[in-house]
């Protein structure tokens, strides 16, 4: 069975340009969670989709940060605008059930905001 | 509120010694779940163990053993005969049951095994 599938791995962009990071996750996971990864604060949930509802969205940073499921097997995570500070690893992750299940990680996307 | 405690942030120890790896957890709720997950230096976040708040039976995978200890809210992670490919930031996690809280990570503790 494929995993958790990102894209892109990598993405480097300046300054005030919008980034759209994608993610498909296990076919039958009925849960879909973004995170970020930074140095500084760690891992830390931003969204959580629970039957593409958007269940618990407090740890998106700010209204420049927006994600939406369209449907079970898709989502996306948009920064507009993005800013150097943005810069991190953002994970998708998918659970069978719920956020007490256990989670699957992809690969993360690695942004650079220069 | 929750929080996950990794006092370790980072540890060394030589090839074939046994490591443990403290995670001390608050929780208001009786009902929880409690993680670990492994980063290896390739980036990926890897699931190693799922524990609700109910089973505080010990566990053991392999070289992987957990302690569960509700009287002291602590679940740690024993390494067996540390192997250099061990060698990661593993993460303890807590989510509650309610789901007025979110999972919450702990900081990671960097774990390197020396040849």
């Amino acid at each position: 069975d494929a995993g958790v599938i990102q894209s892109p791995r990598h993405e480097v962009t300046e300054m005030g340009q919008e980034v759209t990071l994608r993610c498909k996750p296990i076919s039958g996971h009925n849960s879909l969670f973004w995170y970020r990864q930074t140095m500084m604060r760690g891992l830390e949930l931003l969204i959580y989709f629970n039957n593409n509802v958007p269940i618990d969205d407090s740890g998106m940073p700010e209204d420049r940060f927006s994600a939406k499921m369209p449907n079970a097997s898709f989502s996306t995570l948009k920064i507009q605008p993005s800013e150097p500070r943005d810069s991190a690893v953002y994970f998708c992750a998918s659970s069978p059930t719920e956020l007490t299940d256990t989670q699957y990680f992809g690969p993360g996307t690695r942004l650079t905001v220069l | 509120a929750q929080k996950v405690t990794q006092a370790q942030t980072e540890i060394s120890v030589v090839e074939k010694e046994d490591v443990t790896l403290d995670c001390v957890y608050e929780t208001r709720d009786t009902t929880y779940y409690l993680f670990w997950y492994k980063q290896p230096p390739s980036g990926e976040l890897v699931f190693l163990i799922r524990r609700n708040s109910f089973d505080e039976q010990n566990e053991i995978s392999g070289r992987y053993s957990w302690n569960f200890q509700k009287s002291t809210s602590s679940f740690n992670f024993t390494i067996t005969a540390s192997q250099v490919v061990d060698s990661a930031v593993y993460f303890c996690a807590l989510s509650e049951y309610s789901r007025d809280d979110k999972i919450i990570f702990g900081k990671g503790t960097r774990l390197h095994i020396l040849p």
